[in-house]
């Protein structure tokens, strides 16, 4: 049972590139979240979906754009990467919406030089 | 604005004696709270929750306890095992309006063999 995998694990990405997270999960879980744990910090939501085709803004979306066409997939994309974007990504989706536990995947390390 | 607070970042705790978390909240809103656990290099999962309609839930060895009126909620581990030693974020949300999990910064526990 996979549960959520995010891809990559690491990335190193130059000031402006561009690149995409990976998120699939396999629980046919209808909520889908996108969050970034900075040091020292809690988990910060940056966007979240209600079921495919639906997508909403969380707390610090700036920079960052999502869609979800399907159940199983949410990517999450940076445009013009910035510094200020250094984080861990987590991933996660949870059968009712604020509801109950969510699962996470195991994180994207991104540093942005 | 942090409305989950963890203002302990670490606690050290003995094999076998009891292991206590704290975490307040400022939203009155909030009727559902979660304790995550965090390894190193890994996704949060899933502890113990508790619902606002109650003070006291217990899982094994995990206890969480909730004081509305204080808006605090701890979480105990009794006997403190080894394996015990990681990340412990609280989490709240208020269910079914929409919202998302609000996550505190985090408590490192060690427990010593």
């Amino acid at each position: 049972n996979a549960g959520v995998t995010q891809t990559p694990k690491f990335r190193i990405l130059k000031i402006g590139q561009s690149m995409t997270l990976q998120c699939t999960q396999d629980m046919n879980h209808n909520y889908m979240y996108w969050y970034r744990q900075d040091p020292g910090m809690g988990l910060k939501l940056i966007y979240y979906s209600v079921g495919a085709g639906i997508t909403d803004k969380g707390e610090v979306p700036n920079g960052y754009n999502v869609s979800r066409s399907t159940t199983e997939d949410f990517p999450l994309r940076l445009e013009l990467a910035a510094p200020s974007q250094t984080s861990v990504y987590f991933c996660a989706s949870s059968y009712f919406l604020g509801g109950t536990e969510a699962f996470f995947g195991q994180g994207t390390r991104l540093t942005v030089v | 604005d942090q409305q989950v607070k963890q203002n302990s970042p670490s606690l050290s705790v003995q094999e076998g004696r009891i292991s206590i978390l704290n975490c307040d909240y400022t939203n009155s809103m909030f009727d559902y709270f979660l304790w995550y656990k965090k390894y190193p290099a890994e996704g949060p999962t899933f502890l113990i929750s508790i619902s606002s309609i109650k003070d006291k839930n217990e899982d094994g060895r995990f206890t969480v306890f909730l004081n509305k009126s204080a808006k605090h909620l701890s979480l105990h581990i009794v006997p403190s095992q080894p394996g015990d030693s990681a990340v412990y974020f609280c989490a709240a949300s208020v269910r079914n309006t929409g919202n998302q999990f609000y996550f505190g910064t985090g408590t490192s526990l060690t427990v010593i063999p």
